[in-house]
Formats: C-alpha cells, sequence, structure tokens
C-alpha cells in the first residue's frame, strides 16, 4: 500500500484554515495516523485511527476520511504550526509506510 | 517523563558496522514493540526495523535485511541497532520510536527520540 500526499508544498499565513490530504493505493478503512515534523526534531503523532487527537494535540487539528482518501485539516493556523506533516497508514503492517511529507510554510 | 536517548552514531566508510543505541526510561519498555525510523538529509521518513517487546520477533526493511539486526534488552530497557555493510545510502539520522501496546493506536510510533546521524562516506 503507497501513500501519495498532496500538495508537498503548502504556503498559508497565520489565521488560515488549511487541508493537507493523503491518498491510499487501496482501501485500508480508517488506520491511519498523521505526524508534525519540525526541523531538526522528532515527529510527534497527532492524530491516529483517522480522526482521533492523540493527548495533548489542539483542538484545532483534526482529521477526517475513510477508505482511501484522508485529510488533516487546521482550522486556524498557528505560527507553531509550521512544520512537515506525514501521513502513515496502519492497515497492515510491516513494513510501516509513510506519506512522502506536506512542508508547510509561512506565506 | 518518557525519554528514548539514541546514541552512537558516527561518520564511517562504506562496508563497515556501526551499533546505535537506544536508552529509555518513563514508560513500561517490555510492554512496547519498538522501531528504528530513518531520514536522510532532506528526505521523507523511512521504517528500518521493529522488534516486539519480549525480543521473540523481528521485522526488516527490504533494504536493510540482512545487513542490519535489531535487538532489546529489557532489563536494561534499551535498544540496539547493528548495523553491518553500511553503504552511502543508509546515511541519515536514525531515530527510536515506541508503539503503543493495545488496540486504540495499534502501528503507531508514539514515543520518539531525537536521532542520531549516521554519515557513511568515503
Amino acid at each position: 500500500i503507497q501513500l501519495t500526499q498532496s500538495p508537498s508544498f503548502l504556503s498559508a499565513s497565520v489565521g488560515d484554515r488549511v487541508t493537507i490530504t493523503c491518498r491510499a493505493s487501496q482501501g485500508i478503512n480508517n488506520y491511519l495516523a498523521w505526524y508534525q515534523q519540525k526541523p531538526g526534531k522528532a515527529p510527534r503523532l497527532l492524530i491516529y485511527a483517522a480522526s482521533t487527537l492523540q493527548n495533548g494535540v489542539p483542538s484545532r487539528f483534526s482529521g477526517s476520511g475513510s477508505g482511501i482518501e484522508f485529510t488533516l485539516t487546521i482550522s486556524s493556523l498557528q505560527p507553531d504550526d509550521f512544520a512537515t506533516y506525514y501521513c502513515q497508514h496502519l492497515y497492515n503492517y510491516p513494513p510501516y509506510i509513510f506519506g512522502q511529507g506536506t512542508k508547510l510554510d509561512i506565506k | 517523563e518518557v525519554q528514548l536517548v539514541e546514541s552512537g552514531g558516527g561518520l564511517v566508510q562504506p562496508g563497515t558496522s556501526l551499533k546505535l543505541s537506544c536508552a529509555a526510561s518513563g514508560f513500561d519498555f517490555s510492554r512496547f514493540a519498538m522501531s528504528w525510523v530513518r531520514q536522510a538529509p532532506g528526505k521523507g521518513l523511512d521504517w528500518v526495523s521493529t522488534i516486539s517487546g519480549s525480543g521473540g520477533n523481528t521485522f526488516y526493511a527490504d533494504s536493510v535485511k540482512g545487513r542490519f539486526t535489531v535487538s532489546r534488552d529489557n532489563s536494561q530497557t534499551t535498544l540496539s541497532l547493528q548495523m553491518n555493510s553500511l553503504r552511502v545510502e543508509d546515511t541519515a539520522v536514525y531515530f527510536c520510536a515506541g508503539h503503543p501496546p493495545g488496540v486504540a493506536a495499534a502501528g503507531t510510533f508514539m514515543y520518539w527520540g531525537q536521532g542520531t546521524l549516521v554519515a557513511v562516506s568515503s
């Protein structure tokens, strides 16, 4: 199963609502996670089971989708949110597969 | 507080070996499957290897199978990765990461270390 994220790069402003899409090459029910990674840091788990927020993740982050198409939405961008985001499928593993990443930077 | 601290990275020549370690604390280590995930400079996340909580099951990416060996010592709460026959394309930051037990977030990488850089170059 392959994962394709779009867009690969996204420029936005503080306060914007942004959406990142992750498409699976075959249906994976809701077995999808999202991570945030800042430069020089380890990734951080944001969401699993497509829409369940990990403890401590701000409520402006939300996930949705099922089957082959999933979205990560940030309702109102904050300065701390500029980072690279990765999806990962949890359908059958190993291998553990990540999307190629979406870099979100400041417009 | 959960902590994963990697060590052992460095600059090595192609064909040589290196052993990475990850010291864990702050959680019930033996209940967590553990993995190594790497990230080449400027690239995305690439899963390398996983070991079950007991250490009885191990898994490898095709790109490292036969060259890398993962192991753990639950009494010392440490994870290791023995890397042999290193190639230029193994150059990356190597993260250790923990998978939560249970069903809810199964398969996710919940805990991460800060990473250690392995550079393979002649």
